[in-house]
């Protein structure tokens, strides 16, 4: 299967600073990548489609201005948490897909204190 | 109802039973389904994915889809405490190919 990483796997850091996490995809070009949050013992969340040199769409609901992501080669995705709070804490995946195929990057946790 | 249902469980099998993991959706236009194993702390690893009806195998695993009564199914066979984990069920319809998560079955594997 693809293989998808991300960086850091775990951050820690303090309210109301920025936090920013790659995801890349490794043997395979993405021009369309998936950000996910996931709360302890909850199910998947999209928060947004990322699209290579376009703006992203997010769901509803998730802050546009505070979660930014950038899409800028069809191998790497950002999300930065702007001003993070301690809600912000969770485990954030990303995702591409090939053909139908969706793979997932191993996540980071992260946590706000 | 949700686009995507399955057994939130947990679902406990004894080891070297079969276990079974069940997953309905609504659209009836739906053409891509999937399985993922999630182990806790982690994130999902696709397992199997099937596309027409019928059953599809793959080692201990197999999957099972019939369209016309909208339920995709996994079995897994011999089961073993290493396959503990939740298993989340995906689907992709719509015209814009959205792949829809279930909230997943957590499977207990009792040695």
């Amino acid at each position: 299967g693809a293989v998808v990483s991300q960086h850091p796997s775990w951050v820690i850091c303090k309210s109301g600073t920025s936090v920013k996490i790659e995801c890349r995809s490794l043997d395979f070009q993405a021009t369309t990548m998936f950000w996910y949050r996931q709360f302890p013992k909850q199910s998947l969340m999209l928060m947004a489609t990322s699209n290579e040199g376009s703006k992203a769409t997010y769901e509803q609901g998730v802050e546009k201005d505070k979660f930014l992501i950038n899409h800028a080669s069809l191998t790497l995705s950002t999300l930065t948490v702007t001003s993070a709070h301690p809600e912000d804490s969770s485990f954030y995946i990303c995702s591409a897909r090939v053909g139908d195929e969706q793979y997932f990057g191993p996540g980071t946790r992260l946590t706000v204190t | 109802q949700k686009e995507v249902e399955q057994n939130s469980g947990p679902l406990s099998v004894p080891e070297g039973a079969i276990a079974s993991l069940n997953c309905t959706y609504s659209d009836r236009g739906s053409q891509s389904f999937f399985w993922y194993r999630q182990y806790s702390g982690k994130s999902p690893e696709l397992i199997m994915s099937i596309y027409s009806n019928g059953d599809k195998e793959d080692g201990r695993f197999t999957a099972q889809l019939n369209k016309a009564s909208q339920y995709v199914s996994l079995l897994i066979r011999d089961s073993q405490p290493s396959d503990s984990a939740t298993y989340l069920c995906a689907v992709i319809s719509g015209g814009y190919q959205k792949v829809t998560f279930g909230t997943g079955t957590k499977l207990q594997v009792i040695p």
